[in-house]
């Protein structure tokens, strides 16, 4: 029983172009979302958030979008960069104490 | 800066073995979290931790067992190592609960033959 869905195991983009990662999830009681971006080797790294309460949140080339009546979130990355090439992850929370339930996780491949 | 740091990197065991996978954190945070991560999945809660003497079940408990009697360190015991454990171990912590971003250490690779 998967709560969090990234269907898409990879993708592959310019350098330059926009990227744009997916993710679905079935409950309602996850509030808040985060994205999560790993490189081999190392632990997954925080890089953006944002609350139920809102549908947009910018950082720099990073905007996530949350969609709550289809149960969706996206990350776009503008303009992508190769260093940008990394396994992201789709990180949902709804619970006290903090605990995150992840998606499996998208390979981008930033092509100079 | 150290934040999260686990320890030992890589180990191999055979089945039955058991051992302590190490994390600490210097951050002063409350709360910590054990997760694993195998090939092609994303990451599953073991067991977390809200403060010291505190530790409760994730997802995917059995076959583990946690101890928190310091803010610092939460280590992770594997009694009776089986090949369904392979994974890549990760170790987490949260200066609050709702909302907060959780830092991690940089995982432990564990192959169990």
């Amino acid at each position: 029983d998967q709560q969090v869905k990234q269907n898409s195991p990879s993708l592959s983009v310019q350098e330059g172009r926009i990227s744009i990662l997916n993710c679905d999830y079935t409950n309602s009681m996850f509030d808040y979302f985060l994205w999560y971006k790993k490189y081999p080797a190392e632990g997954p790294t925080f890089l953006i958030s944002i609350s139920s309460i809102k549908d947009k949140n910018e950082d720099g080339r990073f905007t996530v979008f949350l969609n709550k009546s289809a149960k969706h979130l996206s990350l776009h990355i503008v303009p992508s960069q190769p260093g940008d090439s990394a396994v992201y992850f789709c990180a949902l929370g709804g619970t006290s104490y903090g605990k995150l339930t992840f998606g499996q996780g998208t390979i981008l491949t930033v092509h100079p | 800066n150290a934040g999260v740091t686990q320890t030992p990197k890589f180990r191999i065991l055979k089945i039955g073995q058991s051992m302590t996978l190490q994390c600490t954190q210097d951050m002063n945070h409350n709360y910590m979290y054990w997760y694993r991560q195998d090939p092609g999945m994303g990451l599953k809660l073991i067991y977390y931790s809200v403060g010291a003497g505190i530790t409760d079940k994730g997802e995917v408990p059995n076959g583990y067992n946690v101890s928190r009697s310091t803010t610092e360190d939460f280590p992770l015991r594997l009694e009776l190592a089986a090949p369904s454990q392979t994974s890549v171990y990760f170790c987490a912590s949260s200066s609050g609960g709702r909302g907060e971003k959780l830092f991690f250490g940089s995982g432990t690779q564990l192959s169990v033959l």
